[in-house]
Formats: C-alpha cells, sequence, structure tokens
C-alpha cells in the first residue's frame, strides 16, 4: 500500500536555527498538507497546499514557517528561526480530493 | 465555529471487552466527514474509520464500529474484543470546511485508552 513518508523521523536544533523538514506524499496525490502537534495536546493544521501554492493556513503558520514543492516529489516545511515553542511532532498528510488521506509517520523537532 | 470534543481523557477496559471512546461535534455545515485515529506511543496517526454525514450506514471497519448519532452530534468509536495492542491514544476528526475533497481536519483533544490484561 502507498504510504507517505517524511525524513528526518527526529531533529535536534538550537533556537534561531533554520529546520526543512521533508515529506515524499503519495504520488498520485495532488492535495498536501502540514500539521503540528505539541507534545501531550491535539493535532493542530498548519497549511495546506494544492496547485503549487498555499489553499489555507492557520493563525500559527506565520512568517517563520513556508512551504514548498521544490520538485515532482517533495513537500517540504521550511521553519526559518526555531523557537523553543516550534518543538513538536510535525506530520505531512497527503490526499487525492476524494476526501481522503493519509498522514506520515511524523517528524519529531527538538529545539534547545 | 467548528468544534470536536472528547470528554475521556482516559479510558480503561479489560481485554477481550468491548469499550466506547466517545466524540460529539458541532458545525453548522451539512456536508462534513468525521475520523478517528489512533496515535501509539511511537507517534504516527493511524487512520481507523471514516463517516461522511450523508451516509445512511453507521461505518464499520473490522473491529471498529462508529456510532453515529447525527441528531445528537456524536460519533462514538467502538472497539470490539479489546486487545492489548489497543492501548493506545484515540483521536476523534473533522473534516472542516465546505468541501468534500479537503483533508484539512481539526481535532479533538483524544482519549488515552488502557487495555488491561
Amino acid at each position: 500500500e502507498p504510504e507517505v513518508t517524511q525524513t528526518p523521523s527526529h531533529q535536534v536544533t538550537q533556537m534561531g536555527q533554520e529546520v526543512i523538514l521533508r515529506c515524499v506524499p503519495i504520488s498520485n496525490h495532488l492535495y498536501f498538507y502540514w500539521y503540528r502537534q505539541i507534545l501531550g495536546q491535539k493535532v493542530e493544521f498548519l497549511v495546506s497546499f494544492y496547485n503549487n501554492e498555499i489553499s489555507e493556513k492557520s493563525e500559527i503558520f506565520d512568517d517563520q514557517f513556508s512551504v514548498e514543492r521544490p520538485d515532482g516529489s517533495n513537500f517540504t516545511l521550511k521553519i526559518r528561526s526555531t523557537k523553543l515553542e516550534d518543538s513538536a511532532m510535525y506530520f505531512c498528510a497527503s490526499s487525492d480530493g476524494a476526501g481522503q488521506g493519509h498522514f506520515g509517520p511524523g517528524t519529531r523537532l527538538l529545539v534547545l | 465555529a467548528q468544534k470536536i470534543t472528547q470528554t475521556q481523557p482516559g479510558m480503561f477496559v479489560q481485554e477481550k471487552e468491548a469499550v466506547t471512546l466517545d466524540c460529539t461535534y458541532d458545525t453548522s455545515d451539512p456536508s462534513y466527514g468525521l475520523f478517528w485515529y489512533k496515535q501509539p506511543s511511537s507517534g504516527e496517526m493511524i487512520f481507523l474509520i471514516y463517516q461522511g454525514s450523508y451516509d445512511q450506514q453507521n461505518a464499520t471497519e473490522g473491529r471498529y464500529s462508529l456510532n453515529f448519532q447525527k441528531a445528537r452530534k456524536s460519533a462514538n468509536l467502538v472497539i470490539s474484543a479489546s486487545q492489548l495492542g489497543d492501548s493506545a491514544m484515540y483521536f476523534c476528526a473533522m473534516r472542516e470546511g465546505r468541501s468534500d475533497s479537503s483533508y484539512k481536519l481539526i481535532f479533538g483533544s483524544g482519549t488515552r485508552l488502557l487495555v488491561r490484561p
């Protein structure tokens, strides 16, 4: 069964550093998403991406965040200058437009 | 505003028994979708079951069934014959927005289920 993959599985970074989280969505999916889950809390929507542009973003997705689909397979989330409160699990998801989607396994980000 | 409420922060169940995890939602959209996910300690989000607002029958997937009561705005997950491997966090989620193609979800706060041997 096709699946969404994410790299790295874990990332430790210093406050103020830039991080790029990578995702490979399912190949025939056209809609891409990033979600965040701070430890012990609910999963929160960050951004959706379709047709090479952001279709919707949440209040959390401020100017320090950006997303990109640099080639035909990868979908990335960049955090320009990480803060302690960015420590969380970041999930990528993709869907085929029929309303069903798949989550990736997540990247656990720790900002020190 | 759309909202998902899971009132049970933690639940215990004896192995082989059935358990119901509660979920209520609030939306003004006539078309919506409801999802349940399992999150084990390893952290990944595992899709369990989906119910569309216009589906006539309650969704079932193996040992999982969704008790969908539209008038009450509830979408409880029933796990039959609990297994030790069912111990995990369970999240209810709703597709937000009018588009059935969207996978933008809002999540509840989750219920931690512990299955006792």
